[in-house]
């Protein structure tokens, strides 16, 4: 079955360490996204990449790093100059365009202390 | 400022009822809106995507308006059940806009 895969579902980490959270679709789409979802607000966008090698920043990249060296794969650091990094992050993919839906992971619970 | 506002964060209605959420929008000019159901824990799910130039879309008991003058979408669930319990997304987008803007959502529970 074509999807998209988060892991883990869950991560402790201590304040001060960075963490990186895997996405990795086998839907041969192009476009890859990571969202920020928090309690009563919406998605928030990180980043996201419409192509291999090329990424640009969301509405709140400060904090975060991506790369995308393979078109399945486009894992997301949280770097320790994130604030606030204690939330449920969703990678997303599309075949590419403005129009196209977007295809969800089941997400990554983070919890820094 | 630019917003997307859904309906009152919950909603509740009985089963068999039809159920109606709202997504209004200020200063933006989307070329299509789409509609996302999301569960507890899980990433959302794609269900229908309406464009600026279509009044009404349906898919089964799912039924979306888009009305450009209003800035607003109305997602109906018909003969809704239980099973149709769970927090709808709008998102806006189109060219001008270059990637998707998302609503806080709706949470809907559906009684028996």
């Amino acid at each position: 079955d074509g999807g998209i895969t988060q892991s883990p579902k869950y991560l402790f980490r201590k304040e001060g360490q960075n963490v990186t959270l895997s996405c990795e679709q086998n839907l041969n789409h192009d476009a890859m996204y990571w969202y920020r979802q928090d309690p009563g607000q919406g998605l928030r966008l990180i980043y996201y990449s419409q192509i291999v090698n090329d990424f640009q920043k969301g509405d709140i990249a400060e904090g975060y790093s991506v790369s995308r060296e393979k078109k399945e794969s486009f894992p997301l650091t949280v770097t320790s100059a994130q604030k606030n990094p204690t939330a449920f992050y969703l990678c997303a993919s599309s075949i590419g365009g403005h129009n196209s839906p977007l295809h969800f992971g089941n997400g990554t619970r983070l919890t820094v202390t | 400022s630019q917003k997307i506002e859904q309906n009152s964060e919950a909603l509740n209605i009985q089963e068999g009822k039809t159920a109606t959420l709202t997504c209004n929008y200020t200063n933006y000019s989307p070329a299509y809106l789409q509609w996302y159901r999301q569960d507890p824990g899980r990433g959302p799910v794609f269900l229908l995507l309406i464009r600026e130039n279509e009044k009404e879309k349906r898919k089964e008991r799912l039924k979306v308006t888009f009305d450009t003058t209003l800035k607003q979408s109305l997602f109906h669930i018909t003969a809704s059940q239980p099973a149709d319990s769970a927090t709808y997304l709008c998102a806006l987008g189109g060219s001008t806009l270059g990637r998707l803007y998302f609503g806080r959502g709706t949470q809907l529970t559906v009684w028996p």
